[in-house]
């Protein structure tokens, strides 16, 4: 089993729409939590932290859930410029590991 | 400020040469990090470095593979006697301090290496 778990996708959806990636991660000692984004042949790229409180981004909100070993980024008002691979990061210590990342293409 | 750098971004190599790849990280920075992209795969960790010491390469192939960041000048990951195998993409990344919720890794543009 992939200590970091994501649905590969891809996830095509029309511009506007409201889309919602999952990820579960194993390792209960994971410390720190991430979502980053990377653009085809490009390096991935910090989209935003996230906390067992919840955060908002503008578009975007994410969601850990400790208990479950849950995280969640929701993408609201789709835009074309969203289309790329949404990579799931937990970290222990120092070491990031990365999830497979979800594909979103984001169609007009 | 400028970001991780790293050089060459492409490079092409036959089998059996060695690769060297640099990677100069963000100013105030003193962490360094290496991952492996496979074609169609996701980044995979290889190793984890401060100035002079290698901290954790539990992720570097035990063969061919061996990564330094000197007290003076980049981190350099070396690769020998490449194989078709090693075509990917490595990216480095930099953190000033231990990796928190507020303060992760940033990435390089990374380097592009085909094996002939």
């Amino acid at each position: 089993r992939k200590e970091v778990e994501q649905d590969p996708g891809p996830f095509n959806v029309p511009e506007g729409a409201t889309v919602a990636f999952n990820c579960t991660y194993s390792n209960s000692a994971s410390q720190s939590f991430f979502w980053y984004r990377q653009d085809c042949r490009k390096e991935p790229k910090l989209l935003m932290s996230v906390y067992s409180s919840g955060n908002e981004d503008g578009r975007f909100t994410a969601q850990l859930n400790r208990a479950s070993q849950y995280i969640s980024l929701l993408i609201r008002d789709s835009k074309l410029s969203d289309s790329a691979t949404y990579l799931c990061v937990v970290t222990r210590g120092n070491m990031l590991t990365f999830g497979g990342g979800t594909r979103l293409m984001v169609k007009p | 400020n400028a970001g991780v750098m790293q050089n060459p971004r492409h490079l092409v190599r036959r089998r059996g040469q060695e690769a060297r790849l640099r990677c100069s990280p963000m100013k105030g920075h003193s962490h360094v990090y290496w991952y492996r992209q496979l074609p169609e795969e996701g980044l995979k960790f290889m190793v984890y470095l401060q100035k002079e010491n290698i901290i954790d390469e539990s992720g570097m192939p035990k063969e061919r593979f061996s990564a330094e960041f000197p007290k003076e000048g980049p981190s350099i990951l070396r690769i020998q006697q490449v194989v078709r195998g090693d075509s990917a993409a490595y990216f480095c990344a930099s953190s000033p301090g231990a990796v928190s919720s507020t303060d992760t890794q940033y990435f390089g543009p990374g380097t592009r290496l085909t094996v002939l």
